[in-house]
């Protein structure tokens, strides 16, 4: 079983709100990721993190942030959220390691609906 | 990450083997198949992965063809908790630069 914690899984909050999704993991993995998914259509990494104080952008342009000032911890946040943000939002880990590939956990997901 | 393609959907009945297929007829010879799979709402559940050789795990069997331009993950005893869909992934070939791709994937629905 993967220990990775996604808070909170459900969130409903209106236009124009601040809001920060919590991830954190505790399997001392030096990679995370963030991977944005509307119902019924494909995973598009939005955001990935080497280690501490690196952060990258990924292969969906996101209008979130990201940090990373803890190993374990990965947060996203919207500064002004709108309704085009309503989307689950998956947080994952892997090892840095040059082992024989790396093994992506991922949590249990956040729902976001703005309106 | 090398393209992978899988066809949309399939079914299975329940207790029989599903035999899920993928091409990647791209693949480096450094990469790896993946194979993960999503139960509805849940976060994506790593399922296995080879490079050359097949694999077996407790879950699910990984058959890689020789030219590695095609695989196929074999779930041998489908139960009605295994409908999901089901991502193959050609990548990763453990360098630093390493993350994964998700493509559409396969629903497979398991039937009675």
């Amino acid at each position: 079983e993967a220990d990775i914690y996604q808070t909170p899984r459900y969130l409903v909050i209106g236009t124009g709100k601040k809001i920060t999704l919590e991830c954190s993991q505790t399997m001392g993995h030096d990679k995370m990721y963030w991977y944005q998914q509307d119902p019924g259509m494909e995973l598009h990494l939005i955001h990935y993190s080497y280690g501490v104080n690196s952060t990258e952008k990924g292969d969906l342009s996101s209008e979130s942030t990201v940090s990373r000032i803890r190993t374990e911890h990965f947060p996203l946040t919207l500064e002004s959220a709108r309704p085009s943000h309503t989307s689950q939002y998956l947080c994952a880990s892997s090892s840095l390691g040059q082992g024989p590939g790396n093994t992506i956990y991922f949590g249990e997901g956040s729902w976001l609906t703005v309106v | 990450d090398a393209k992978t393609t899988q066809p949309p959907s399939m079914d299975c009945a329940e207790g029989r083997a599903a035999n899920l297929p993928c091409n990647h007829s791209t693949i480096s010879g450094n990469e790896y198949v993946y194979w993960y799979r999503q139960i509805h709402s849940q976060g994506p559940q790593y399922i296995i992965h080879g490079l050359k050789n097949n694999e077996t795990n407790e879950m699910a069997s990984l058959i890689i063809t020789e030219d590695r331009k095609s695989s196929t993950l074999i779930l041998p005893h489908a139960t009605l908790r295994d409908t999901a869909v089901y991502y193959c992934i050609a990548g990763g070939s453990g360098g630093s630069n390493y993350k994964l791709t998700f493509g559409k994937g396969t629903l497979l629905t398991v039937n009675p």
